[in-house]
């Protein structure tokens, strides 16, 4: 069954701590990206890699890192940096790099940072 | 950097009605225009593109338009049903190879 998969689903976070975000496709597509979603302000571009060994900083990318070790795993880690950190990420790839072809999303993780 | 306006950002309409978002860009390079669906709880999916070289396109109850020349491109659902309640999201690539999107539509199909 391909797909994008994302976990934990739900987060909670004591305000300081690191987090780290999953990210994983089957889907054998290059391009990978992280976005942010708050009401009302659609989807924020945070980091995005185009092949394996290298990304490159999104719109909001403060606060935030990334790696891309392996073709299929694209990790996020919030750190303790992101001054608003709660939100809903979306990971998504997409078969070519170049912001030109179809986005497949995973479910979303949701952070809450008490 | 690109900058993606889209409008409205609420539409409430009547079953059977049109519906019409709309969004502007500001990259003129820009030549990929997708549209995103986002059903309650669920992940965004793609429901309709077009690219620069061709300014409108159909798919079954939806269409797109793009006017190149003034930076915008619209989305039409015509005949909506309660399944089009959702919310929708445009976007525009931009230099970086990346997808810069807009600030959402919530709609609401009325039965």
């Amino acid at each position: 069954d391909g797909g994008i998969t994302q976990s934990p689903k739900y987060l909670f976070r004591k305000e300081g701590q690191n987090v780290t975000l999953s990210c994983e496709q089957n889907l054998n597509h290059d391009a990978m990206y992280w976005y942010r979603q708050d009401p009302g302000q659609g989807l924020r571009l945070i980091y995005y890699s185009q092949i394996v060994n290298d990304f490159q900083k999104g719109d909001i990318a403060e606060g935030y890192s990334v790696s891309r070790e392996k073709k299929e795993s694209f990790p996020l880690t919030v750190t303790s940096a992101q001054k608003n950190p709660t939100a809903f990420y979306l990971c998504a790839s997409s078969l070519v790099a170049g912001g030109t072809g179809e986005l497949f999303f995973g479910e979303g993780s949701r952070l809450t940072v008490l | 950097g690109e900058n993606v306006e889209q409008h409205p950002s609420t539409l409430s309409v009547q079953e059977g009605d049109s519906a019409v978002i709309k969004c502007t860009y500001s990259d003129s390079a820009s030549n990929y225009f997708p549209w995103y669906k986002q059903e309650l709880g669920k992940r965004p999916q793609l429901i309709i593109d077009i690219r620069s070289n061709v300014g409108e396109k159909k798919d079954q109850r939806i269409a797109v338009t793009l006017n190149k020349t003034a930076k915008h491109f619209s989305l039409h659902i015509t005949e909506t049903q309660p399944e089009d309640s959702a919310v929708y999201f445009c976007a525009a690539n931009a230099a970086g190879n990346k997808l810069t999107f807009g600030g959402g539509t919530r709609v609401l199909v009325k039965p």
